[in-house]
């Protein structure tokens, strides 16, 4: 069974770094795109960027870069989002997701991972 | 960047047919998504490629496009299809894919 298994809930306080993880499983975690998106509370979807694990290859939303760091090790198959210094409009739900090939879309999700910031 | 336009809502009888809506300049060129979202859960892929169904979804969930306008339909609505919907698109043609999600449409099942 494909799966993506993301870290749990973070609780931070603004400026401090965080770093979040996404574990994937059932599939060649090389051979297909991970993606991040997030939501905030009440809100929808937005997507922030995706990494290839097979080479690293990095591509950022215009919105988030600068904002985040997408990285990924290829050899544990694990995906991570991170922030250097945190601020309370960071407070959202970040899901990771399996991109499929050149179309972009995708057909797996993870759970999701909670990030509260708040003084 | 391009946008995509959804209803923010859609209302419908049990049985009854659901047609949510996406509107966007570039649909005539590029594929879109549909995702499934109910309250407290991660979105379900449930249209790829305007209208191909994924592996256990549901045939009552159909995906169609005209022109600048794409319809997720979903046909002898049940009390679980409750949920946010978004469309998604993606150009690739640039330095970098330009993903798009729609603004949601919550299904409402009276």
């Amino acid at each position: 069974e494909v799966q993506l298994v993301q870290s749990g809930a973070e609780v931070k306080k603004p400026g401090e770094s965080l770093k979040i993880s996404c574990k994937g499983s059932g599939y060649s975690f090389t051979s297909y795109w991970i993606g991040w998106v997030r939501q905030m509370p009440g809100k929808g979807l937005e997507w922030m960027g995706i990494i290839y694990p097979g080479d690293s290859d990095t591509r950022y939303s215009p919105s988030f870069q600068g904002q985040v760091t997408i990285s990924a090790d290829k050899s544990i198959s694990t995906a991570y989002l991170q922030w250097s210094s945190l601020k309370a409009s960071d407070t959202a739900m970040y899901y990771c997701a399996r991109v499929y090939g050149d179309y972009y879309y995708m057909d797996v999700w993870g759970k999701g991972t909670t990030v509260t910031v708040s003084s | 960047s391009y946008e995509l336009t959804q209803p923010p809502s859609v209302s419908v009888s049990p049985g009854q047919t659901a047609r949510i809506t996406c509107s966007g300049d570039a649909l005539p060129k590029q594929y879109a998504y549909w995702y499934q979202q109910k309250p407290g859960q991660a979105p379900v892929l449930v249209i790829y490629k305007d209208s191909e169904r994924p592996s256990g979804i549901p045939e009552r969930f159909s995906g169609s496009s005209s022109g600048t306008t794409v319809t997720l339909t979903i046909s002898g609505v049940q009390a679980e299809d409750e949920a946010d919907y978004y469309c998604q698109s993606a150009d690739s043609s640039g330095t970098y894919p330009n993903v798009v999600f729609g603004g949601g449409t919550k299904l409402t099942v009276l």
